[in-house]
Formats: structure tokens, C-alpha cells, sequence
């Protein structure tokens, strides 16, 4: 009941194009979602994050677009830039004070 | 904005060695996070702590144990570090608003 499942591993995507990753939880008390993005040699930065009152969230060029009872959530990048060549993370958590679960990483390549 | 500092980002370690990775944080968070990343595993948690003396084991202590004697920092100890510790290791801490920063890492290579 744990897990976040993260896919794709690997996506390769052409500039100027859209680039989707999703995740799906199973714990119905995860009441938080972010997405983190990592550049090489760094650690994670959180990029975006929604709640579930809410089916959307959008912050510049990227969307969270969120499905409570298929309990799934989805990042979509608009307009992707090879700047945006990165690995991403969802995660879950909630308010009780545990640890956020993560996903195992979507590596994006943004061609130019 | 909150800085967590972690203190070496590459380190190489012998089997056998008692190893301490060490992470501070500047904006008095009660909760910190160590994770390891390892290609097609993601970030998996070892151990976390909610204030000074606490922790909480995470899903894979083994061969792992931690320190907070202090609330700005967050120590991670290898106890006889193993060829299977080699991994990128992320320290974290949360903010207000429940989101982690997280430390730049420290690659850790045991020979």
C-alpha cells in the first residue's frame, strides 16, 4: 500500500514537443503529491506539488493534472526545452508526519 | 531559502570502515530525511528523525544507524561499510509547507 509506481523509466521527447509522466499510489491517506527534478551531480528540487482538493495545478510550463479515484497523478511538460533534460520523481505523503514515497525516476532527454 | 548542506560530496571508503556522512540544515526543520539512489531503484529511505534524539527507521536500515544530537544536524553511520553501500546518498529537510530541500549528495565508493 506503499508504493508509487512511476512510468515511463526513460522518455525521449523532440523540442517543442509535450513530455508526460505518470505515477499511481495505492494509500488513500497520501494526501500530498510533488514532483522533483534532477539534474546530474545535484540533488532533487521540488518542482511542482498539488493536494487533492484540487484536479489541476499548473506552474509555467508545467502541469500536474491529478485523479483522485483512479488514485493517479501525471506531470506534463509543455513545450519541453532540452533545458528540461532531467530525471524526474513523483512521491506521495501525507500530513502524519512520515516520509514521502518516491517513485523510481523517469529520465527525460529532450532532443533539439 | 532553507540550505541543507551535506558535508563531502564524494567520498571513497574502505570495506570494513565505520563511515559517517554528515548533514546540516539552516532553518531549524524537526524533520530529516537520509535516502540512498541507485540507478532503477529510485530513492529509497533509511532513516528519518522528527526532533533531537528521535528516529524512525525506513525501509532499509540494514547496516545503517543515525545520530541527531543537535537539531541542525543529521548524521548517517555505516557501521562496517559494505561493497553494496556504494550508492549516491541524500540527505533532506522539510519545510513548512511539507515539501523536502534536499542536500546535493554524497557519492560514497567502498573498495
Amino acid at each position: 500500500q506503499q508504493q508509487v509506481k512511476q512510468s515511463p523509466q526513460s522518455l525521449i521527447v523532440q523540442k517543442g514537443g509535450i513530455s508526460i509522466i505518470n505515477c499511481a499510489y495505492e494509500n488513500t491517506a497520501f494526501d500530498y503529491f510533488p514532483w522533483y527534478q534532477q539534474f546530474p551531480g545535484k540533488g532533487p528540487a521540488l518542482l511542482i506539488a498539488i493536494r487533492p482538493d484540487v484536479s489541476e495545478k499548473k506552474e509555467g510550463r508545467f502541469t500536474i493534472s491529478f485523479n483522485k479515484s483512479a488514485k493517479q497523478f501525471s506531470l506534463h511538460i509543455m513545450d519541453s526545452q532540452p533545458g528540461d533534460s532531467a530525471t524526474y520523481f513523483c512521491a506521495a505523503g501525507n500530513q502524519a508526519g512520515t516520509a514521502l514515497i518516491f517513485g523510481k525516476g523517469t529520465t527525460l532527454s529532450v532532443s533539439s | 531559502d532553507v540550505k541543507v548542506t551535506q558535508s563531502s560530496r564524494y567520498l571513497v571508503k574502505r570495506t570494513g570502515e565505520k563511515v559517517f556522512l554528515e548533514c546540516v540544515q539552516d532553518m531549524d526543520h524537526e524533520n530529516m530525511f537520509w535516502y540512498r539512489q541507485d540507478p532503477g531503484l529510485g530513492l529509497r529511505l533509511i532513516y528519518f528523525s522528527y526532533d533531537v534524539k528521535m528516529k524512525e527507521k525506513g525501509d532499509i536500515p540494514e547496516g545503517y544507524s543515525v545520530s541527531r544530537e543537535k537539531k541542525e544536524r543529521f548524521s548517517l553511520i555505516l557501521e562496517s561499510a559494505s561493497t553494496n553501500q556504494t550508492s549516491m546518498y541524500l540527505c533532506a529537510s522539510r519545510t513548512a509547507n511539507y515539501g523536502y530541500t534536499f542536500g546535493s549528495g554524497t557519492r560514497l565508493t567502498v573498495v
